[in-house]
């Protein structure tokens, strides 16, 4: 079975500044796919990225890119400029075939002023 | 388009008793998912429908937990005999295909419904 870990349970981040969230997975599977999804308050699941295992180039969404290691089997988010509205929990997440997500516990992340 | 949105917000009930939440996904969307969240954790999946049928079932916890689609938009995830260990927050998220493993179909999810068993 797949597994996600997000080791940092709360990261903060002056705004402005750059911050990196770490996950790492465990598959046996070689194609999948990996994201990032940002939850508010609002309880709102939203789409921050994605990555293809089959693609190298790293995944970039303006202020968001990833760090994708395929054999150390790591997927870490960088945000650039961080931003108050940033201030959300943050999961990743794996899929293979059979489409259901398999998250991480997630990682708080406080921008401050 | 609007989003996928689930019925009610908050649903608080007491335990033994049967609770019904809503899904509806966004409009042409074939394929629609369950997960729950409890706190502190990352959502958990429960069921996937492709259609009006069941294609993944494997996350229910038990047989107190059943959901259907039957005319493969709304689904309604079906709660008996409710437990104080069934709070949480429920989320349903639907997707334009299913895909596989060579899609990047992407879940849309809904703002949750939190239920609350006394």
């Amino acid at each position: 079975a797949q597994t996600v870990t997000q080791s940092q349970p709360e990261m903060s981040v002056q705004e402005a500044e750059t911050v990196t969230l770490s996950c790492t997975y465990d598959t046996s599977e070689n194609n999948y796919y990996l994201f990032w999804y940002k939850q508010p308050p609002s309880r709102q699941m939203i789409l921050v990225i994605r990555q293809e295992a089959y693609k190298q180039q790293n995944a970039t969404e303006n202020r968001f890119s990833v760090n994708f290691q395929k054999a150390a089997k790591s997927f870490s988010l960088k945000i650039s400029d961080s931003q108050l509205g940033d201030t959300a929990m943050y999961f990743c997440a794996f899929r293979s075939y059979g489409n259901k997500l398999v998250f991480g516990a997630g990682t708080i992340l406080r921008v401050k002023s | 388009g609007a989003g996928v949105s689930q019925t009610p917000s908050n649903k608080v009930t007491e335990k033994g008793k049967y609770v019904e939440l809503r899904c509806d996904p966004i409009s042409g969307h074939t394929a629609l998912y369950w997960y729950r969240q409890s706190l502190g954790q990352g959502p958990e999946f429960l069921i996937y429908f492709q259609g009006t049928g069941a294609a993944d079932d494997s996350g229910l916890p038990n047989d107190r937990f059943f959901a259907v689609r039957p005319e493969g938009s709304v689904s309604t995830l079906k709660i008996q005999r409710t437990e104080r260990g069934d709070s949480a927050v429920y989320l349903c998220a639907s997707s334009q295909t299913s895909g596989g493993a060579s899609s990047t179909d992407t879940q849309y999810f809904g703002p949750g419904t939190r239920l609350t068993v006394l």
